[in-house]
């Protein structure tokens, strides 16, 4: 199974919105809504921020927003904040071979 | 609260063999549904999954790695072990593993909700 493919990065200014996309096959995003976006600051442990595509985890602010269409997985950060700084992971289960899941390459998110 | 903790040696010579634990609380894995996975990500480097095992002793592994990886659990001790055969360099990673409950009534893996700090190994020799 291949990685889903991410943008390397991307940046927006303090109050703006920004989209990470994260882009798999019909056998992973386009068949499931088993995708997970994770936020990593520099030597930190990585957090769940969304989990089923849509749904956030109790205490993850209601800025972090998922959505899907297709075989692409999206996180949208609204009111942009300078703590939102990271890296960003997509994950999915894949339906085939192993059964698994597979994460995304990774998306530094810059706050000008 | 659920805690998860990995422990293992920090260094390890090119063929060795690695035996990482995850000792967790606040949950079992004899409960329905339950699961714990194991994640790496070399230095800079994105996160990689490697395997996954439930309650059921349901067990999955990456493509790329399962002819190294061998995952068992012991339910009485609340740990999880990962064993990694013929090291190599390019092993070197932080490896962290993270509680991980199977999508509601299903067999489908689902998120990572809680990690553990994770353990830094060295693959040198």
């Amino acid at each position: 199974q291949s990685a889903l493919t991410q943008p390397a990065s991307v940046a927006g200014s303090p109050g703006q919105s920004i989209t990470i996309s994260c882009t798999g096959t019909s056998s992973d995003i386009g068949s499931y809504n088993l995708v997970s976006w994770y936020q990593q600051y520099p030597g930190k442990v990585p957090k769940l921020i969304i989990y089923e595509a849509f749904k956030r985890p109790s205490g993850v602010s209601d800025r972090f927003s998922g959505s899907k269409s297709g075989n692409t997985a999206s996180l949208t950060i609204f009111g942009l904040q300078a703590e939102d700084e990271a890296e960003y992971y997509c994950c999915s289960y894949v339906g085939s071979g192993t059964f698994g899941v597979v994460f995304g390459g990774g998306t530094k998110l810059t706050v000008l | 609260q659920i805690t998860l903790k990995e422990s293992g040696p920090t260094l390890v010579k090119p063929t060795q063999t690695l035996t990482l634990t995850c000792t967790f609380s606040g949950f079992s894995l004899s409960t329905n549904e339950m699961g714990v996975g194991w994640i790496r990500q070399p230095p800079g480097k994105a996160l990689e999954w490697l395997a996954l095992i439930y309650w059921d002793d349901d067990k999955r592994y990456s493509p790329s790695l399962r002819n190294r990886l061998t995952i068992t659990k012991d339910t009485s001790k609340d740990q999880v072990v990962l064993t990694m055969t013929n090291l190599d360099p390019i092993d070197t990673a932080t490896y962290y593993c993270a509680y991980s409950p199977r999508y509601s009534g299903t067999y489908y893996p689902n998120a990572f909700h809680v990690w553990g700090q994770g353990t830094v190994v060295t693959v040198s020799s």
